[in-house]
């Protein structure tokens, strides 16, 4: 157990629908992270947010919507999704504090769109 | 641009035996950290060493030790006595202060043969 806790852990969506993904911290960390996890492909850092403001949009498709609303909550609200976009999506948070850099982890959720 | 390449798409190691996983890394940056972690079939990522990069000294962590040539900006994990739990996939990370951005090579898969 890394503290960090993603829900649901698999979700299987259909084209038209919305859903969200939600991921819980409980390190007191100031940073969190989404990652799309594809097979044979680097993990792809997809938004950060530190002290809950959003300082990194690596060119992701506006059918993901990120929300921070405090420093342990972050979602990833989907809408509209595409069968590629169907990957295992990783949380991370981190305390980025000089000597104290390293994320943590959550399960992922692994989302299929149909 | 933050760049890390892992050439060994798969390796296998005996068990008991001794296996080294290959890193090399760029950056620009000259504060920075570099991470091993570890995914299992089980999909949490997991952290298993970290290096400083302005420690000289190189990293261990029980079975496991980092070979870090900094002017070669190269950073290996060498896992000693392999045991079956240590079967996963391995990926090699830069974290840099200035961007607060975890950037991950594509993988190593390990297997370790009984």
């Amino acid at each position: 157990e890394t503290g960090v806790t993603q829900t649901p852990r698999h979700l299987v969506m259909g084209m038209t629908n919305k859903k969200s993904l939600k991921c819980e911290q409980h390190l007191g960390h100031n940073a969190m992270y989404w990652y799309k996890q594809s097979a044979k492909k680097p993990l792809e850092l997809m938004f950060v947010y530190n002290f809950k403001e959003q300082t990194e949009n690596n060119s992701v498709p506006s059918r993901f919507s990120p929300e921070c609303p405090n420093s342990s909550h972050l979602f990833l609200h989907l809408h509209t999704l595409q069968p590629e976009d169907s990957a295992l999506y990783l949380c991370a948070s981190s305390q980025n504090d000089r000597g104290r850099t390293e994320a943590f982890f959550g399960q992922g959720t692994r989302l299929t769109v149909v | 641009a933050q760049t890390v390449t892992q050439s060994q798409p798969e390796m296998s190691v005996q068990e008991a035996e001794t296996v080294t996983l290959s890193c090399t890394y760029d950056t620009s940056e000259s504060d920075y950290y570099l991470f091993w972690y570890k995914q299992p079939p089980s999909r949490q990522m997991i952290l298993v060493i970290r290096q400083e990069a302005y420690k000289q000294q190189n990293a261990t962590e029980n079975r496991f030790s980092v070979n870090f040539q900094k002017a070669a900006k190269s950073f290996s994990l060498k896992i000693s006595d392999s045991q079956l739990g240590d079967a996963a996939m391995y990926f090699c990370a830069l974290f840099t202060s200035g961007t607060y951005k975890y950037i991950f090579g594509t993988g190593t898969r390990l297997k370790v043969l009984a």
